[in-house]
């Protein structure tokens, strides 16, 4: 029971342009999500966040849009650049303030020059 | 200011052997949390602990998995035991006061089960 979901194992995308990844989840308890960025042999290291009374969060070049009714999430990345290569996680948390973050399997990025 | 450590960074075990994993949080931190990462999988919650407690281990198998956090030294994960689907990597994470907004990672310890 995948309750995080990203259902693109890869994406490729040229310099300069816009990356654009996607999250579903399905446990509406969900109320705080994060996106995590982890480049091989390293741990995640986190990116953005969205509470779930936004529906956007804008970090620089990054930015999380969060639409709760279709229970879906991206990241954005814009311009993206070759350092951009790396796997990215979504992760949600449960409401009652949770200690545990439930991961989607990621999706591996390259931004190629 | 050293980030979350973790060691060894790569740990080879035959079956039935024990495997420790060790994790030391970020100075002043005091809040661990354990999770695994079975291959072409996310990361997967084990176990929350504070210092000398052990707050929501949920995640961790029922047996031959325990952790803890001693009020001195790092927080052990110990697999008793262990068997070829035990092979993952090890991620620790630390916070200063609990929390998942303020979660920083260490770069893991991948476990090899022969």
């Amino acid at each position: 029971d995948q309750q995080v979901k990203q259902n693109s194992p890869s994406l490729s995308v040229q310099e300069g342009r816009i990356s654009i990844l996607n999250c579903d989840y399905t446990n509406s308890m969900f109320d705080y999500f994060l996106w995590y960025k982890k480049y091989p042999a390293e741990g995640p290291t986190f990116l953005i966040s969205i509470s779930s009374i936004k529906d956007k969060n804008e970090d620089g070049r990054f930015t999380v849009f969060l639409n709760k009714s279709a229970k879906h999430l991206s990241l954005h990345i814009v311009p993206s650049q070759p350092g951009d290569s790396a796997v990215y996680f979504c992760a949600a948390r449960s409401k009652g303030g949770s200690e545990k973050l439930v991961f989607g399997k990621g999706t591996k990025l390259t931004v190629n020059p | 200011n050293a980030g979350v450590m973790q060691n060894p960074r790569h740990l080879v075990r035959r079956r039935g052997q024990e495997a420790r994993l060790r994790c030391s949080p970020m100075k002043g931190h005091s809040h661990v949390y354990w999770y695994r990462q079975l291959p072409e999988e996310g990361l997967k919650f084990m176990v929350y602990l504070q210092k000398e407690n052990i707050i929501d281990e949920s995640g961790m198998p029922k047996e031959r998995f325990s952790a803890e956090f001693p009020k001195e030294g790092p927080s052990i994960l110990r697999i008793q035991q262990v068997v070829r689907g035990d092979s993952a990597a090890y991620f620790c994470a630390s916070s200063p006061a609990g929390g998942v907004e303020k979660l920083f990672f260490g770069s893991g310890t991948q476990l090899s089960v022969l």
